[in-house]
């Protein structure tokens, strides 16, 4: 079953303007993870968050983790072409001792226009 | 430094054919895992290994075996494809199921594209 669910599933914008994704997650977790996923190749790891952490910076990148709605959004500010991507978000749950396999959304397919 | 490698890049199969998927990391990690993604969808984890030696079910795992052959090296076996299981299969690596700390991300290979007719 699916622990994350991203929103909006596609995003259009211009070179140069911000791109907000969010993510809602249903269980009580550890940490929350961002990934990108180029077409046809792998993921690659952006960002983590932890449980206690509010917001965290990498780069372009910002994300926001509020655990009592149980959501999280990744801002990429000044978006490039080469953003163009899907991004999931992952959640390692909290089994009560239990951690480090991921739950992973379906992810948001960013499109960046020149 | 080639990360996690898997191949084939891409295989077709008739139903009923059987097939292993191979993966291996060269980070030294511990954890190894194997997902499938499907149209539209995240990726469901299939089986995972903590540890040489040990394997252990995710949420998709019927139609599937694995073989955590050392500790570099984990497979992902169909015995009797059917249908139903052509998808993307990755395989990802972690230092450690249980470390806290930087290294808590996983590595993910480029996949491999299964069409089962």
């Amino acid at each position: 079953s699916q622990q994350g669910e991203e929103d909006p599933q596609a995003l259009s914008i211009q070179e140069g303007e911000n791109a907000t994704m969010n993510c809602s997650y249903k269980t009580s977790i550890n940490n929350l993870q961002w990934y990108r996923q180029n077409s046809g190749r792998g993921l690659v790891h952006l960002i983590l968050i932890r449980s206690n952490e509010r917001e965290k910076h990498s780069g372009r990148l910002r994300v926001t983790l509020d655990t009592s709605k149980k959501s999280s959004s990744l801002l990429i500010t000044a978006s490039r072409a080469a953003d163009t991507a899907s991004y999931f978000c992952a959640t390692d749950r909290n089994y009560g001792g239990s951690q480090g396999n991921l739950i992973f959304g379906k992810g948001t397919k960013l499109s960046v226009k020149p | 430094n080639a990360g996690v490698t898997q191949t084939p890049k891409f295989q077709v199969l008739k139903t009923g054919q059987s097939m292993t998927l191979q993966c291996a990391q060269d980070m030294n990690h511990n954890s190894m895992y194997w997902y499938r993604q499907d149209p539209g969808m995240g990726l469901r984890l299939i089986y995972y290994s903590a540890s040489e030696g040990t394997t252990d079910k995710g949420e998709v795992p019927n139609g599937y075996n694995v073989s955590r052959l050392n500790k570099r090296e984990f497979s992902l076996r169909l015995e009797s494809a059917a249908p139903s299981q052509t998808s993307v299969y990755f395989c990802a690596s972690r230092q450690d199921r249980l470390f806290q700390g930087p290294q808590e991300t996983q590595y993910f290979g480029p996949g491999t594209r299964l069409l089962v007719l």
